[in-house]
């Protein structure tokens, strides 16, 4: 059984760094087309994917905040970890983790599918002093 | 501003046919497979479509996806109120290199 469940701070103060804890289970962070997302939601708003790293240390980054990010994975533990530097209050989110899967087309040699087929339930994340 | 567009609501009554669309642009829909989320209230978003039409196990043939061009699209055959909630596409952005996501739409049924 495939499960992914995500921890960090509650409230976190301006300028601070915030470091969220994706543990997982059910599958392995050795598997070349299997990653894992981190997505967020500020309340009331669309869902913003923010990176992912799949097995080769591949990493992608939202190009809005890729300065600000930093995404990190301990195959051992089943754990990825994100850290976002200097947060401000429009940082205040649910921020997800979501197992994410891709495929290879041989034809184009693009990963050309990309999908989160498991998410854990989410943490929410409040930027406040 | 989503690199996605979806219309911000649709509205259906039991039985009929609703569907969402989903835009974007070569670099994104018209050269990657599209996938489709749920998410109901107060809950994490759940996948429903991916690879533009392919249903995960479990999720009911009521839900349908297609593809054409740099627009995609969302079908929910006989909608029911349990599926009141928010529907996000998403998909891989080339140019960019990151997953893009649609602004969502809200599905109300009346």
């Amino acid at each position: 059984q495939v499960t992914l469940k995500e921890s960090g701070p509650v409230l976190v103060k301006p300028t601070e760094t915030l470091t969220l804890t994706c543990t997982v289970s059910g599958f392995s962070l050795s598997n070349s087309r299997m990653g894992v997302s981190w997505i967020r939601q500020p309340p009331g708003k669309a869902l913003e994917w923010l990176a992912h790293i799949f097995l080769n240390e591949e990493k992608s980054y939202s190009t809005s905040l890729k300065s600000r990010l930093t995404i990190s994975r301990d195959t051992s533990k089943g754990q990825v970890v994100l850290t976002m530097t200097n947060v401000d209050p429009s940082d205040t989110a649910t921020y997800y983790c979501a197992r994410i899967l891709r495929d290879y087309d041989v034809l184009t040699g693009y990963y050309n599918t990309y999908y989160f087929d498991y998410w854990g339930q989410g943490t929410l994340v409040t930027v406040s002093s | 501003q989503s690199v996605l567009t979806q219309p911000p609501s649709v509205s259906a009554a039991p039985g009929q046919k609703v569907t969402i669309s989903c835009s974007g642009s070569s670099s994104n829909i018209g050269s990657n497979y599209v996938s489709w989320y749920q998410q109901l209230p107060g809950t994490a978003p759940k996948l429903l479509i991916y690879d533009n039409h392919k249903r995960p196990s479990g999720i009911p043939d009521r839900f349908s996806g297609s593809k054409f061009g740099t627009s995609a699209t969302l079908g929910i055959t006989g909608p029911q109120t349990g599926d009141e909630a928010d529907y996000y596409c998403a998909t891989w952005d080339r140019s960019l290199s990151v997953v893009v996501f649609g602004g969502g739409t809200k599905l109300t049924v009346l």
